[in-house]
């Protein structure tokens, strides 16, 4: 069956400082990616999409990157943290590119910026 | 751009009421229509779906109808249980390319017994 992981689970970073946070998917084979995120009292915002190795789509410009380097891994980083980079980062992943098609989240990580 | 509005929360509700929660979305074409659940502590899952007007989703005891008059999918449940609070989420997909999902801020629901 598929699984989805997250790590860390949670993270306090001081502002200015780099950050890693990483995901990987078991049982599936060349999923689409993403990483949403949840601010306090907003609802999740999309931040990047992955279709395959190496492609990266942005949703909102700001302070973070992506990166996908294996099938199905896919990695948010920043190298300056900001304090409104606080939030709870969801990792999520789907199959084919139907608009109806399911998508599968991860345990997420909160992240808080001080 | 496309965009989605749910009923702002939070809500409590007795065990055995009727739970609607509203959701209203603006989209060009036609988006599929969503709503994820988050109970305490786990992740965020799919509840049900609808992928076109006057398709109604169900799940767990749960509805929404697609309806693209009103541009809304209401989630309805005529009996509520303890087991039911989490926070709900009203998302829609849009037709083209990768299901980039937009997303409401989210309702928590809380019942009593």
């Amino acid at each position: 069956s598929q699984t989805i992981h997250q790590w860390p689970a949670t993270l306090v970073q001081p502002v200015g400082s780099p950050l890693s946070l990483e995901c990987t998917v078991e049982g599936t084979s060349n999923p689409n990616l993403y990483w949403y995120r949840q601010a306090a009292g907003r609802g999740l915002q999309l931040l990047f999409y992955s279709v395959g190795i190496g492609q990266i789509s942005s949703e909102v410009p700001q302070n973070l990157s992506a990166s996908r380097p294996q099938d199905r891994q896919f990695i948010l980083s920043s190298k300056k943290l900001l304090l409104s980079d606080s939030g709870f980062y969801l990792c999520a992943w789907s199959v084919g590119l139907a608009s109806y098609n399911e998508q599968f989240f991860g345990p997420g990580t909160r992240l808080t910026v001080l | 751009g496309n965009s989605v509005t749910q009923m702002e929360g939070p809500v409590t509700l007795s065990e055995e009421a009727f739970l609607t929660i509203n959701c209203t979305y603006t989209a060009t074409g036609y988006p599929s229509l969503f709503w994820y659940v988050q109970y305490p502590g786990e992740g965020l899952q799919l509840l049900l779906k609808a992928t076109k007007a006057d398709d109604k989703g169900s799940n767990k005891g749960f509805e929404a109808t697609y309806r693209k008059e009103t541009t809304s999918f209401h989630l309805e449940k005529g009996s509520v249980q303890v087991s039911d609070s989490a926070v709900y989420f009203c998302a829609l997909s849009d037709e083209q390319g990768a299901q980039k999902l937009v997303f409401g801020q989210g309702t928590r629901l809380t019942i009593n017994p």
